[in-house]
């Protein structure tokens, strides 16, 4: 069974600061996503991580993926208020059926 | 505009009564889901469908069934609700074959008293 882990569950961090959400996961994979939810919203696409070494960049956020490692990191560079929201990872089986499994998502809160 | 649509966004029903909530997606997609959100647990799936009359357990299936007889459509149906499906409800779809990401829809709020 594949179980996906996020940490911290709660950040909070003071605008201009650096931080990195990290999740891991329990079984192979080569496909892993992240996700933003604002407060009483839907998910939203941020990255979309498809093998080993990938990185991506939108902004001030910064994802990458070690499949050996079975890791993924979210980077937030010089945080400004409006990255608040709540972060999760899915994680893609590998069995070819799209299934995805969530971590349970980092509160993030940034501080003026 | 290509989107993911839920009907209704807010719902309070009673336990025992029968609900639908539906969803349609306009992009083609062959893959649809459904999650339910709890705090403290993320997301996790209910049932999934491949394309049409195809469908599958996720992971908390049990009081819920789907149906897929069209491509863009994927209710969510709950034949006797109990206060424990009290939840937020997000129908999802995407791409086969490729990686490709899932598109949610705006949810559901679900309340079963």
């Amino acid at each position: 069974e594949l179980k996906v882990e996020q940490n911290p569950l709660f950040l909070s961090m003071q605008e201009g600061k650096n931080y990195t959400i990290y999740c891991n996961y329990s079984t192979t994979s080569d496909r892993l996503y992240w996700y933003r939810q604002d407060p009483g919203k839907s998910l939203e696409s941020l990255f979309v991580l498809l093998s080993n070494g990938a990185v991506k960049q939108e902004g001030r956020l910064m994802a990458s993926l070690d499949t050996k490692a079975r890791l993924s990191t979210l980077h937030i560079t010089a945080a400004v208020h409006d990255l608040s929201a709540t972060y999760f990872c899915a994680v893609e089986h590998n069995f070819g059926n799209e299934k995805l499994t969530f971590g349970t998502g980092t509160r993030l809160t940034i501080i003026p | 505009e290509a989107q993911v649509t839920q009907n209704p966004r807010y719902l309070i029903t009673v336990t025992g009564k029968k609900l639908t909530v539906t969803c349609s997606q306009n992009m083609n997609h062959e893959y649809m889901s459904w999650y339910r959100q709890d705090p403290g647990l993320g997301l996790r799936q209910i049932y999934y469908s491949m394309n049409v009359e195809v469908t599958d357990k996720g992971d908390v299936p049990e009081g819920y069934k789907v149906s897929r007889k069209e491509k863009r459509n994927f209710p969510l149906i709950l034949e006797s609700p109990s206060p424990n499906q009290t939840s937020l409800y997000f129908c999802a779809s995407s791409l086969v074959g490729a990686a490709n990401e899932q598109f949610f829809g705006p949810g559901t709020r679900l309340t079963v008293l």
